[in-house]
């Protein structure tokens, strides 16, 4: 079957960083995606990899491994705003994405 | 705000009455889908759309159908609602490039 792992949550102080762990198991492989999801709202897009590496894009930046079926998310100088769920999902060989359950990230001050 | 708009925000509704999700989008996305988020599970696909005229199942369609008569909209119905089918109700659209999904702000429904 199709899996994604990812801790259901974490906590963090203001000002830190924090790295946020995805593991996957898919059939097939065609792109990571990170999504940001505040309480009672909807997901919004954060990042996108294909390729082995690093993407950065301002306080955050999302590393895949492809070898090794493993991606994080990587938040720099955290601000209570950054309290959210974290949702990590693998795009299989149908191109259908699949969803982890979810990362809660508390920040605290 | 050009994006995806969905109705109702939140329903309580009877078991075993029918219900309709809207959902419409002024994106010109090709590709549309429906999914329920419950605590605890990741986003699960209820039915998907690629292209106006066509729709297709996802992991968790048992209860539910949908159509694409146009581009801009696709209802998801209920036809006969259960309790199991309480959850929190996401349709979105992708652009045909990045793949990156769109949200709308979600239907919260609750079958009593």
């Amino acid at each position: 079957g199709q899996n994604i792992d990812q801790p259901t949550e974490m906590t963090a102080t203001e000002g830190a960083i924090v790295q946020i762990n995805c593991t996957y198991q898919t059939s097939g492989f065609n792109g990571l995606f990170w999504y940001q999801q505040h309480a009672g709202e909807a997901p919004t897009f954060l990042s996108y990899n294909v390729l082995d590496g690093l993407e950065e894009k301002g306080r955050f930046s999302s590393f895949l491994s492809r070898s090794k079926g493993y991606s994080y998310l990587l938040l720099k100088e955290l601000q209570m705003k950054d309290s959210a769920s974290y949702l990590c999902a693998v795009k299989d060989s149908n191109y259908q994405l699949i969803w982890g359950a979810g990362t809660k990230l508390i920040i605290k001050p | 705000t050009a994006g995806i708009t969905q109705a109702p925000t939140s329903q309580i509704l009877a078991a075993g009455r029918s219900m309709t999700l809207r959902c419409t989008q002024d994106m010109r996305h090709n590709a549309m889908y429906w999914y329920r988020q419950d605590l605890g599970l990741g986003l699960r696909l209820i039915h998907y759309s690629n292209t106006a005229g066509t729709t297709g199942k996802g992991e968790v369609p048992d209860g539910y159908s949908v159509s694409r008569a146009n581009t801009d909209d696709f209802p998801l119905t209920l036809a006969s609602a259960v309790p199991s089918q309480t959850s929190v109700y996401f349709c979105a659209s992708s652009d045909s490039e990045t793949g990156e999904l769109f949200f709308g702000e979600g239907s919260r429904l609750t079958v009593l």
